[in-house]
């Protein structure tokens, strides 16, 4: 069964900051690993989407990377804005029949300006 | 991309009773997906609906609990039924364009 963890669950820093999101999966057999952002009363954002046979995404300030064989990615933020607060979710899409993405809890970003 | 609606975007509801829950996609997609995010949980798949054929639930969710329609490629609704406050969650509909997921806004749903 594929679990997904998010490490931190949550962090705080300054603005203009470069920062890192980590996620890991359990099972190298994914098809795709995509990041979402979650605001508050909100539905998800999709940011970035890698996929299997791909190393890395980048859209802006933001770059996400992906080593299956180790089971992890990580997401950097460049420069980080109060804007980018929110919560960082990870999704891995799981090989078979019900093409579904399994989720990591999350890790709630707080810019402070 | 696809651009999704959900209605109510939240909803208070009493135990024992039912809420429907309505999402439409800008475009045609061959699947929609319901999933729940517990309150501090991750975001969890109920089942898959396919336009013609009955939803696909995924273990622990049942189509008693959770039915769902499909009448068309661009709609969908989810059910509730005989709620308990365990119920009080985040729904959101999901659609895949190519190989990128994306959602719609949720409802937020609280039993009391």
């Amino acid at each position: 069964k594929q679990e997904v963890t998010q490490i931190p669950a949550a962090l705080s820093v300054p603005e203009g900051e470069n920062l890192v999101l980590n996620c890991s999966f359990t099972d190298s057999a994914i098809y795709n690993l995509q990041w979402f952002r979650q605001d508050p009363g909100k539905g998800l954002t999709s940011l970035l989407l890698i996929q299997s046979s791909q190393r890395e995404q980048t859209s802006g300030r933001l770059n996400a990377s992906l080593d299956k064989s180790s089971g992890r990615s990580t997401l950097y933020i460049a420069a980080s804005q109060p804007g980018d607060s929110a919560t960082y979710l990870c999704a891995v899409g799981v090989k078979g029949g019900s093409e579904k993405l399994v989720f990591g809890k999350g890790t709630k970003l707080t810019v402070n300006p | 991309s696809a651009v999704i609606s959900q209605k109510p975007s939240r909803d208070i509801c009493q135990r024992g009773t039912s809420l429907t829950i309505q999402c439409q996609v800008d475009s045609q997609v061959t699947m929609m997906f319901w999933y729940r995010q517990q309150p501090g949980q991750s975001l969890t798949l109920i089942a898959t609906a396919n336009q013609g054929s009955e939803a696909t639930y995924e273990s622990g969710f049942v189509i008693d609990k959770f039915p769902i329609s499909r009448p068309n490629l661009t709609f969908s609704t989810l059910t509730v039924s005989n709620m308990s406050p365990e119920d009080s969650s985040i729904y959101l509909c999901s659609v895949r364009t190519g190989v990128e997921a994306f959602f719609g806004q949720g409802t937020r749903l609280t039993v009391v």
